[in-house]
């Protein structure tokens, strides 16, 4: 069974950046499109971004200038760097397993709440 | 960016009754690349349907979906009360590459 956790700070300062890693366990990281997802406080989800194959990077429009994720195969781990956040970018993170084949996400992290304030 | 409107944004409904659930995108999405999700308080989301017809492993067969082009519809037949919850539909477009998620239909006991 595919297992995703997230870890990384609960609080960061305005224009600081955010970093969160994800820990796969229970598979293979290879072949799939290891992504970050995003909910504030009562809002609906969107999509930051994924990696593939350690080195193929998707990113949304709306954040691009901002992020960077980034893996490490040899720890079955993957993490999101945001840059510049502001009170905007609080919100649960999720990381999740994408799926190629059927462009879903088949596998989620709990979720790790992230308050941007100073 | 193909946006992706539900509705009706809350429905009211008592167990035992049928929910269906719309998403309708701002242009065609391919059906392989339609899913659904449940999400309760506090939890992820959870993956229902794929390739907007096939249930994912585990999901009771009272969920069903169906749709093509720009019209998506989740079926709920039978309302059991774990099922009151937030639905989201979401795309997956490979040109560009981009993943888009309906707002959500919160789905409430009446």
């Amino acid at each position: 069974q595919v297992q995703l956790q997230e870890s990384g700070p609960g609080l960061v300062k305005p224009s600081e950046t955010l970093s969160l890693t994800c820990t796969v366990s229970g598979g293979s990281i290879i072949n799939y499109y290891w992504s970050w997802i995003r909910q504030p406080p009562g809002k609906g989800l969107e999509y930051i971004g994924y990696i593939y194959n350690s080195g193929s990077t998707n990113y949304n429009p709306s954040l691009k200038s901002r992020v960077t994720i980034s893996v490490d195969t040899s720890k079955n781990q993957f993490s999101l760097k945001l840059s510049s956040v502001t009170a905007a970018d609080t919100a649960v993170y999720y990381c999740a397993r994408g799926y190629y084949v059927w462009g879903d996400f088949d596998y989620w992290g709990q979720g790790t709440l992230v308050t941007v304030s100073s | 960016e193909i946006v992706l409107t539900q509705s009706p944004g809350t429905l009211s409904l008592s167990p035992g009754e049928r929910a269906t659930l719309s998403c309708r995108a701002s242009q065609s999405v391919s059906s392989s690349y339609l899913a659904w999700y449940q999400q309760k308080p506090g939890q992820a989301p959870r993956l229902l349907i794929y390739g907007a017809s096939s249930r994912a492993t585990g999901i009771p067969d009272r969920f069903s979906g169906s749709g093509s082009g720009t019209d998506f519809t989740l079926i709920i037949s039978r309302l059991e009360p774990e099922d009151f919850a937030v639905y989201y539909c979401q795309q997956y477009s490979s040109s560009p590459p981009m993943y888009t998620f309906g707002q959500g239909t919160k789905l409430q006991i009446k």
